[in-house]
């Protein structure tokens, strides 16, 4: 079993709608990242969220965390053809190793 | 606004060869990190860095792996005896708050081992 799976695996879009990414954990944890990667490029930290906050805004990016359920959602609104890209969740679950999902290939079309 | 650098971006090299990727991190930050992605897969934690020592592991990190912080500027990641499979993108970062707080990634170098 692996910590932070996102859902799904991949998803299309029209520009304009709004995406949502899903994250699912299992190990407590102190708080949850999402980052953006684009093709064969490094990654970008989008949003950090804390165990004990529920939801953080950033821009056109929504994030909740429901630790009860151990899981996260990444909403992208009104979404861009340059949103094109993979999304991850990371997390700690032990220690400081940055754990990744296996991400959600996000595609905008124009 | 400062950001993490990694050279080369690309590097090739034959198996058993040492290879040695660099990174210079956001200048103010204290912790220090590695991570590889072979096409296709998962970001993966290879190495943290903290106070000049490693602080954690992965089982990927064997004693192929050393990572060293020569200077007050750069962080390196050596191969010492390249396999195929360490083919991927490494990935260097930095965060400055604390152990589990955001961390800054580099843009990647992509090793090839032929």
């Amino acid at each position: 079993s692996q910590q932070g799976e996102e859902d799904p695996q991949a998803l299309s879009i029209q520009e304009g709608e709004n995406a949502t990414m899903n994250c699912s954990y299992k190990t407590s944890i102190n708080n949850l990242q999402w980052y953006r990667q684009n093709s064969g490029r490094g990654l970008v930290h989008l949003i950090l969220i804390r165990s004990n906050e529920r939801e953080k805004h950033s821009g056109r990016l929504r994030v909740t965390l429901d630790t009860s359920k151990k899981s996260s959602s990444l909403l992208i609104t009104a979404s861009r053809a340059a949103d094109t890209a993979s999304y991850f969740c990371a997390s700690f679950p032990q220690g400081n190793m940055l754990t990744f999902g296996g991400g959600t290939r996000l595609m905008v079309k124009p | 606004e400062p950001e993490v650098t990694q050279t080369p971006s690309h590097q090739v090299t034959q198996m058993g060869q040492e290879v040695i990727l660099r990174c210079v991190p956001i200048s103010n930050h204290l912790y220090f990190y590695w991570y590889r992605q072979i096409l296709g897969q998962k970001v993966e934690f290879l190495v943290s860095f903290y106070n000049n020592e490693i602080s954690e592991k992965s089982e990927i990190f064997d004693d192929q792996f050393s990572v060293e912080r020569p200077d007050g500027s750069n962080f390196t990641l050596k191969i010492r005896s390249t396999k195929l499979e360490d083919s991927a993108m490494y990935f260097c970062a930095s965060g400055g708050q604390g152990r589990t707080d955001t961390q800054y990634f580099g843009p990647g170098t992509r090793l090839t081992v032929l």
